[in-house]
């Protein structure tokens, strides 16, 4: 089946440490993004990402960065993690519409920084 | 940016009851999906419905965009529709794609 996938599902890391998330596609969507959740809210967009080339910073991208690697890949970054990055982290994809499109996430990334 | 607002925040069901959850939006989309989050964290499609009405099983939903709202219909519910619902936005103004969450209605049903 053509999925969405998030490695490693959970993480705990310490403060100060570099760590990568991983996200990888089979659905042959051009558009990836990477959101993250905190307890008792909802999504927020962290990055975007249209094509290989194209990157974009959404709500909240301070402390974070990102690589598209290709078109199924898609890693988010945190340079130097702190407490407050504690959450769950998503990625989605979705195909481009000329008018919206529906975008389908990845099973989540409980990182916990200590 | 496109303010999205959920209600009730909390509902708590008898197995078999029927609830309406509702989802306001305040500018006009070109996406609305309702998801639901299990208690395992994950996100699961419930409909993508930008307009009009649809129908999965015991699940329907309705959106009002020229009103700017959208309901979610469970019926006879389960113990297994436990969990948080979550209606999110993009606007038609901007880029399509960028998504905007509610906070979210968490239900629980019991037996």
């Amino acid at each position: 089946d053509a999925d969405v996938t998030q490695t490693p599902r959970n993480r705990i890391t310490k403060t100060g440490k570099r760590i990568m998330l991983e996200c990888s596609q089979t659905k042959g969507h051009d558009r990836m993004y990477w959101y993250r959740q905190d307890p008792g809210l909802g999504l927020r967009l962290i990055y975007y990402s249209f094509d290989v080339k194209d990157i974009n910073k959404g709500e909240i991208s301070d402390g974070y960065s990102v690589s598209r690697q290709a078109q199924a890949k898609f890693s988010l970054s945190l340079e130097s993690a702190i407490p407050n990055q504690t959450a769950l982290y998503f990625c989605a994809t979705s195909a481009y519409l000329p008018f919206g499109n529906e975008q389908f996430f990845g099973p989540g990334t409980r990182l916990t920084v200590l | 940016g496109i303010q999205v607002e959920q209600s009730p925040p909390d509902l708590i069901l008898q197995e078999g009851a029927n609830s309406t959850l509702r989802c306001n939006f305040s500018d006009s989309v070109n996406n609305l999906q309702w998801f639901h989050q299990n208690p395992w964290g994950q996100l699961i499609n419930l409909f993508y419905i930008p307009s009009g009405t649809k129908q999965n099983g015991r699940l329907s939903a309705t959106t009002v965009a020229t009103e700017r709202y959208s309901l979610l219909y469970i019926s006879s519910s389960q113990t297994t529709d436990s969990g948080v619902y979550f209606c999110a936005a993009s606007p038609k103004a901007g880029t399509a794609s960028k998504l905007t969450f509610g906070t979210g209605t968490r239900l629980q049903v019991t037996l």
